[in-house]
């Protein structure tokens, strides 16, 4: 089965830390594989991609990712953490060439930066 | 327009009602999905269209759901006799193409009493 996962629920960090949120994927064939972020009572905003080429993308707010296919996982990182960068960011993977398009979400990890 | 429009943004229904949900994707927008999320939940995919096609609805949870999309544009997703558990927000997203980032609207926010 195709699936995606987000093994933490919440990650702390204060404002100015390196921040990591984990996800890993499990999919048939080449994925494509993207970020969202939800900030409250809002929808989910694009941050990020990766479909082919260059492992280390970068996207919206000064977050990366980067794209590991040996350990199968997407990492988003981000430099120096801003309290307002607190918010529920979503993993998300499409199989490249499936029989569907539909895009996978993770169950979302809540990003806490204390000031 | 601008972004995904979906309406109404809430909708608060009696038991055993039919109510009808309506997403307007990004004009030339060709995939379109909906997806659910409940309070404190992750995303629940219900069913994506190609065109006006539907190849994948695995996600719709009862035969109460139901979802159409006419002229390639704008879908509707139907859930008839509403349960108290059919609340969540229900959200419509689409994008350029199969392969493209989506993008999302701000949701129905669906409360079944």
């Amino acid at each position: 089965a195709q699936s995606v996962a987000q093994p933490e629920d919440q990650v702390n960090v204060a404002e100015g830390n390196p921040l990591t949120v984990k996800c890993t994927y499990s999919v048939s064939g080449n994925p494509y594989l993207f970020w969202y972020v939800q900030y409250p009572n809002r929808g989910l905003q694009f941050l990020l991609k990766y479909i082919t080429g260059d492992n280390l993308v970068k996207g919206s707010y000064g977050f990366e990712a980067e794209f590991n296919k040996s350990q199968t996982s997407f990492h988003l990182k981000k430099p120096s953490a801003l309290v307002s960068d607190s918010a529920l960011y979503f993993c998300a993977v499409r199989p490249y060439g499936g029989a569907t398009n539909k895009l996978i979400f993770g169950t979302g990890t809540l990003l806490a930066v204390q000031p | 327009g601008a972004g995904v429009s979906q309406s109404p943004s809430n909708k608060v229904t009696e038991k055993g009602k039919d109510v009808e949900l309506r997403c307007d994707p990004i004009s030339g927008h060709t995939a379109l999905y909906w997806y659910r999320q409940s309070l404190g939940q992750g995303l629940e995919f219900l069913i994506y269209f190609q065109g006006n096609s539907a190849p994948d609805k695995s996600g719709l949870p009862s035969d109460r759901f139901s979802a159409e999309r006419t002229g390639g544009s704008v879908s509707t997703l139907t859930i008839q006799r509403t349960q108290q558990e059919d609340s969540a927000v229900y959200l419509c997203a689409s994008s350029l193409e199969s392969g493209g980032e989506a993008f999302f609207g701000q949701g129905t926010r669906l409360t079944v009493v």
